[in-house]
C-alpha cells in the first residue's frame, strides 16, 4: 500500500497563476483533509471531507477549492495563487471523522512557492 | 489566545536525559489528545494517544490533566532518533465532524 500520496512535490507559481494539488489514498478510509503548515503557526485545516460526496470547509478556506473526486481522491485548487499561499500543504486521510479520526495518515507534502 | 500552545522548543538533550514537553489546550469541551511526531521536512505521524488515566508506550508517557487543560510528554532514556518536533493535538467537535486541532510543535534535539 502506498498510503497518502500527493502530486507535486514542489511547484512553483507565479501570482495569479492557478494549480490543482493532487491527493489520493488506498486505504478505503472515508474523510480526507487539507492542512496548510507555516512556520511558527502549526497545521491549519483548508478544507476536509467527511465522507464521498461532502465537503466542508476548514479553519483556512479563503483562496481555495476542493473536489472530492471519488472515495480515493481529493483535490485542492488554488485559483489565483498569492504569496501568502507559499506553504508545505499536506493531504491526510482518517477512516472517519469521527471515531478514529485521530490516526490520521498525512502524504508527504506539497512545497510551494508563489512569487 | 491559540486553541493549543506548546513551547516551540528547541530543548537540547544529551542521550540518555529525560525530557518533559507540555501543552495546553484552550477548550474545555476537547474530547481526545494526542501526540504526533513530525521530522524535519517530512509528514507527522501518530506518536501516542493521551488517555485520562495517563498511558506509557515504552519509553514515553502521555498524561492529561483535565482539571487545568494540559496534556504532557514524557520521554525517558532519550534516543538520537528522538530528535523530531513534537506535535500536540486536539480532537474537537461532533462525531462525523470531528477535526484535529495541532500546536504549532515543541522541537527536540537530542546530541550525543
Amino acid at each position: 500500500n502506498a498510503g497518502v500520496t500527493q502530486t507535486p512535490k514542489f511547484q512553483v507559481l507565479k501570482t495569479g497563476q492557478s494549480m490543482t494539488l493532487q491527493c489520493a489514498q488506498d486505504m478505503n478510509h472515508n474523510s480526507m483533509y487539507w492542512y496548510r503548515q507555516d512556520p511558527g503557526m502549526g497545521l491549519r485545516l483548508i478544507y476536509y471531507s467527511a465522507s464521498e460526496g461532502t465537503t466542508d470547509k476548514g479553519e483556512v478556506p479563503n483562496g481555495y477549492n476542493v473536489s472530492r473526486l471519488n472515495k480515493r481522491e481529493f483535490s485542492l485548487r488554488l485559483e489565483s495563487a498569492a504569496p501568502s499561499q507559499t506553504s508545505v500543504y499536506f493531504c491526510a486521510s482518517s477512516e472517519w471523522a469521527g471515531e478514529g479520526s485521530e490516526t490520521q495518515y498525512f502524504g508527504p507534502g506539497t512545497r510551494l512557492l508563489v512569487l | 489566545r491559540k486553541e493549543v500552545e506548546q513551547d516551540p522548543g528547541p530543548f537540547n538533550v544529551p542521550e540518555g536525559a529525560t525530557v518533559a514537553f507540555n501543552c495546553t489546550y484552550s477548550n474545555s469541551a476537547s474530547q481526545s489528545f494526542f501526540w504526533y511526531r513530525q521530522d524535519c521536512r517530512k509528514e507527522p505521524k501518530l506518536l501516542m494517544s493521551v488517555y485520562s488515566s495517563g498511558n506509557e508506550d515504552g519509553r514515553f508517557t502521555a498524561q492529561l490533566n483535565r482539571a487545568s487543560q494540559y496534556i504532557s510528554l514524557l520521554i525517558r532514556d532519550s534516543k538520537l532518533s528522538d530528535s523530531a518536533t513534537y506535535l500536540c493535538v486536539v480532537i474537537e467537535g461532533p462525531w462525523g465532524f470531528q477535526k484535529l486541532v495541532f500546536g504549532t510543535g515543541t522541537r527536540l534535539l537530542v546530541s550525543p
